[in-house]
């Protein structure tokens, strides 16, 4: 089964400062992974995806992630957070060619705060 | 603006009551999902409908129906309805689906209220 763990439901960074935003993945077979942001009282937006090409992967906004294999991972960064980066981030996990799996799951979801 | 629309955005029903929830895919996108948010939560798969047939469901009784249409357009049905039903209701849209690598294009949402 998969599943998606989001360390630290709520992460408070100064502007300025680094954004990291951490995502753990559980798959028996390589996945596909997502980010998404949601603002406040609006639907879901891609942020970036891995699809298995390189797995460093650049996103909007300035933001990227790094898939990690070994270490099930796929955490998202930005080097300088923004006042417009408040908002929640939900990472998400597929099942590459699906078959009866035709869904995306969610983390938790991670709340960013950006302190001025 | 993902060209993705829902209505109604809010609403508010009685347990027991029936609700139908409405979306407008994008334009092309023979693919649409249904999730559902409660607050405070990641948005939870309820079901997949790929040319007008359903094509993947989640973990939800079977009072939480759908339908799409051959415009793309779907309905989320959900009858009898509970207190826990209360939740954010998500439709998205997608040109390829998601197992295949494609992005799921958000609307934003309708809110129901269950009292």
């Amino acid at each position: 089964a998969q599943s998606v763990t989001q360390l630290g439901s709520h992460v408070s960074v100064s502007e300025g400062a680094l954004v990291l935003l951490r995502c753990n993945y559980s798959s028996s077979v390589p996945p596909y992974l997502f980010w998404y942001v949601q603002y406040p009282n609006q639907g879901l937006q891609l942020l970036l995806k891995y699809t298995s090409a390189a797995t460093l992967v650049k996103g909007i906004n300035g933001f990227e992630a790094e898939f990690k294999k070994s270490e099930t991972s796929f955490h998202l960064t930005k080097p300088s957070a923004h006042m417009s980066d408040a908002a929640e981030y939900f990472c998400a996990v597929t099942l590459r060619g699906g078959g009866a799996t035709n869904k995306l799951i969610f983390g938790t979801g991670t709340l960013l705060a950006v302190q001025p | 603006e993902t060209g993705v629309t829902q209505s109604p955005t809010h609403l508010i029903k009685t347990r027991g009551q029936q609700v139908t929830l409405r979306c407008s895919s994008q334009s092309g996108h023979n693919t649409v999902s249904w999730y559902q948010q409660a607050l405070g939560q990641g948005p939870q798969f309820i079901f997949q409908y790929y040319r007008e047939e359903e094509n993947g469901r989640g973990n939800f009784p079977p009072r939480f129906s759908g339908l799409q249409f051959p415009n793309y357009s779907s309905e989320l049905n959900v009858n009898a309805l509970e207190l826990d039903d209360s939740a954010l209701y998500l439709c998205a849209s997608s040109l390829v689906r998601p197992q295949s690598g494609g992005e799921l294009f958000f609307g934003e949402g309708s809110r129901l209220t269950v009292l």
